[in-house]
């Protein structure tokens, strides 16, 4: 079936510093990837995706390129805020032309400290 | 834009009873799931609404699980007989009658259930 591995956290990053969380998939076809962010007593929000090979998503300074070969959607930031501290999941959805059933990963904390 | 309302926020019952969530969609979307996160752990599915009618439901939904939305609209899901192995955040998804492509799910804040 379908599944996400993400690195396990936490994450404790200096505030401007560089982030990568690594994210790899295992899927049949050509799924949809996103990245979701869970901020302290919040809910799942959308914070970027991409559904097609090479695809590039972004949002808020956050990036991350769908990569086929390697089948991996890794997360980067070039200079992380302490607003940036929440719980980051990887997730993938099939095509199936109708609804899509998201596969989560389990999370990776991220903590910024000033 | 309200967003995904979810109600209650937070449950606690003792191992035995029955409770209800509620879920309420983002009004224009016809497409509503229920997903289940224990600590430490990502979403899981658990089933799946396009309008009133479930289309999917995970193994995970024992048959002590049952979720119905019967207008199309809110959605509620039940759980009798609780056990202390419910314990978790239930989270509710929506989305919009898609074309055939990729539809954001949008979340609510979920309702935390624990079970003494």
């Amino acid at each position: 079936g379908d599944s996400v591995t993400q690195m396990e956290g936490p994450v404790t990053l200096s505030e401007e510093a560089f982030l990568t969380i690594n994210c790899t998939y295992t899927a049949t076809g050509y799924p949809s990837l996103f990245w979701y962010v869970q901020y302290p007593g919040e809910g799942l929000q959308l914070l970027l995706k991409a559904t097609k090979a090479d695809d590039k998503g972004s949002n808020k300074g956050f990036e991350a390129t769908y990569r086929k070969e390697t089948t991996s959607f890794h997360l980067e930031k070039g200079s992380v805020q302490v607003s940036d501290s929440a719980v980051y999941f990887c997730a993938l959805s099939p095509y199936s032309g109708g609804y899509q059933k998201v596969t989560f990963g389990i999370g990776t904390k991220l903590q910024v400290i000033p | 834009d309200t967003g995904v309302s979810q109600n209650p926020r937070h449950k606690i019952t003792k191992r035995g009873q029955n409770v209800t969530f509620r879920c309420d969609p983002i009004s224009e979307h016809n497409r509503l799931y229920w997903y289940r996160q224990t600590l430490g752990q990502g979403p899981e599915f658990l089933t799946y609404f396009q309008n009133e009618a479930q289309l999917e439901k995970s193994r995970l939904l024992s048959d002590r699980f049952s979720a119905e939305r019967p207008k199309g609209s809110f959605s509620t899901l039940e759980i009798q007989r609780t056990e202390q192995g419910d314990s978790a955040m239930y989270l509710c998804a929506s989305s919009p009658r898609g074309g055939g492509g990729t539809d954001t799910q949008y979340f609510g804040p979920g309702t935390r259930l624990t079970v003494l």
